[in-house]
């Protein structure tokens, strides 16, 4: 049984370049969370998708950030231009939202490192 | 508005003797309540839920916690600690809306295993 894959698990690049991560749900949820993770902040949610629609994006940091879910199974959260401050652990997370309250699978997250 | 505070960053146990990790929170609405693990390099795991069932709930790897309505608690414990237990974990308290589920983390307590 397949979790929620996230790919690159590291990326290093350097400031200014444009960083791409990218999401695969569990096959049959339909919400779809990107989370960011640092010491100083904790875990905070940047945006979620409810059935391939954008439903809050008052997490995203700043409009360098952009995320999209062209498809039930594909999401990509991209930072263009990347800076230094965006130097975290990014998670994402899905659930079926059917029932009550139903828990968030996470993939294992991207390192992102800007220098 | 809901909140969570984990009244502690950092537990250490000796392998063999109780945890008891301790959470509270607060909620205007009835809300579900989850603890999460997160091991190093890894993304949040489900450990339990509770969702106004029963007020004793079971997860995996012989956690429980118990929901107190009074005390707006919901305390994560463990009769015996063991080695692979050392990790970070997460008290969230979701609230049902209409755009969606709405998690609200706590700022994780680290637990150390001493051998």
């Amino acid at each position: 049984d397949a979790g929620v894959i996230q790919s690159p698990r590291h990326e290093v690049t350097e400031m200014g370049q444009e960083v791409t991560l990218r999401c695969k749900p569990i096959s049959g949820h339909n919400s779809l969370f990107w989370y960011r993770q640092t010491m100083m902040r904790g875990l905070e949610l940047l945006i979620y998708f409810n059935n391939n629609v954008p439903i809050d994006d008052s997490g995203m940091p700043e409009d360098r950030f952009s995320a999209k879910m062209p498809n039930a199974s594909f999401s990509t959260l991209k930072i263009q231009p990347s800076e230094p401050r965006d130097s975290a652990v990014y998670f994402c997370a899905s659930s079926y939202r059917g029932g009550s309250n139903q828990p968030q699978h996470f993939g294992d997250g991207t390192r992102l490192s800007i220098l | 508005a809901q909140s969570v505070t984990q009244l502690d960053s950092h537990v250490s146990v000796s392998e063999g003797t109780p945890v008891l990790l301790r959470c509270n929170y607060s909620s205007s609405y009835s809300p579900s309540l989850f603890w999460y693990v997160q091991h190093p390099n890894k993304g949040l795991q489900l450990l339990l839920k509770y969702t106004s069932a029963a007020t004793l709930v079971k997860g995996i790897n012989g956690f429980e916690a118990e929901f107190k309505k009074s005390e707006t608690s919901f305390h994560l414990t463990k009769p015996s600690a063991h080695m692979s237990d050392a990790a970070e974990y997460f008290c969230v308290v979701s609230e049902k809306k209409s755009s969606g589920d709405k998690l609200t983390f706590g700022t994780g307590t680290r637990l150390a295993v001493r051998p």
